[in-house]
């Protein structure tokens, strides 16, 4: 079965600080890769995904994240973050082709400082 | 352009009353849909998915039920609510060559007292 780890439950950066956070996942077969994020009491909103292709994707907000298949990742980065990127990101994976159910990761608190 | 939604946004129900969450997409048809239950520090578990009208699967035994009466709507119920049954509820759609891609409703708050 497929599985998702983040190992970071919290985070906290200085805000303009470099952000990365980690995820690995545990499937076979080649898998779609995703990040959300979600603001407190808000849903899940699509930063990014990757199915196949370039390896180093870009999404909104400023982040990108980078396939490594060797490595079983798919860490998340930004160069600088502000103050309004402070909220949960969850990881998500799920097999590519026929199965469209998500397992996710159980995500990371990020905290910016000003 | 596709909009999902959830209501109530916060509800607030005694140990042993009914439950019924609603879910509806605009601006597409015949989407998959999904049940997700976010616990505190527990990520986000699949309760329940939909391939069409009628058609629910459910991927954890539990108190809740799902039913898909129209093709855009998607109801999560529940015949007495537990304790455990509070949490964060969220609803989520995909659609067409992208199925892989879900997108979120903004949430159902769900408190049992």
């Amino acid at each position: 079965a497929q599985s998702v780890t983040q190992p970071d439950i919290h985070i906290t950066v200085s805000e303009g600080a470099s952000l990365e956070l980690r995820c690995n996942y545990s499937y076979g077969a080649t898998p779609y890769l995703f990040w959300y994020v979600q603001s407190p009491g808000q849903g899940l909103q699509l930063l990014l995904k990757y199915f196949s292709g370039d390896t180093l994707v870009q999404g909104i907000k400023g982040f990108e994240a980078e396939f490594k298949r060797s490595q079983s990742s798919f860490n998340l980065r930004k160069p600088s973050v502000h103050w309004s990127d402070a909220a949960e990101y969850f990881c998500a994976v799920v097999r590519g082709g026929s199965n469209y159910k998500l397992t996710f990761g159980k995500g990371t608190l990020l905290t910016v400082n000003p | 352009s596709q909009t999902i939604h959830q209501w109530p946004a916060t509800l607030v129900q005694p140990v042993g009353s009914p439950l019924s969450l609603e879910c509806t997409v605009e601006g597409t048809s015949n989407p998959n849909l999904y049940w997700y239950r976010q616990a505190a520090g527990r990520g986000l578990q699949l309760l329940f998915y939909s391939v069409g009208i009628g058609q629910i699967s459910s991927e954890v035994p539990q108190n809740l039920s799902a039913s898909r009466p129209q093709d855009r709507q998607f109801i999560l119920s529940s015949k007495k609510l537990l304790l455990s049954d509070s949490g964060f509820y969220l609803c989520a759609w995909s659609w067409g060559s992208g199925k892989n891609i879900q997108y979120f409703g903004a949430g159902t708050r769900l408190s049992v007292l």
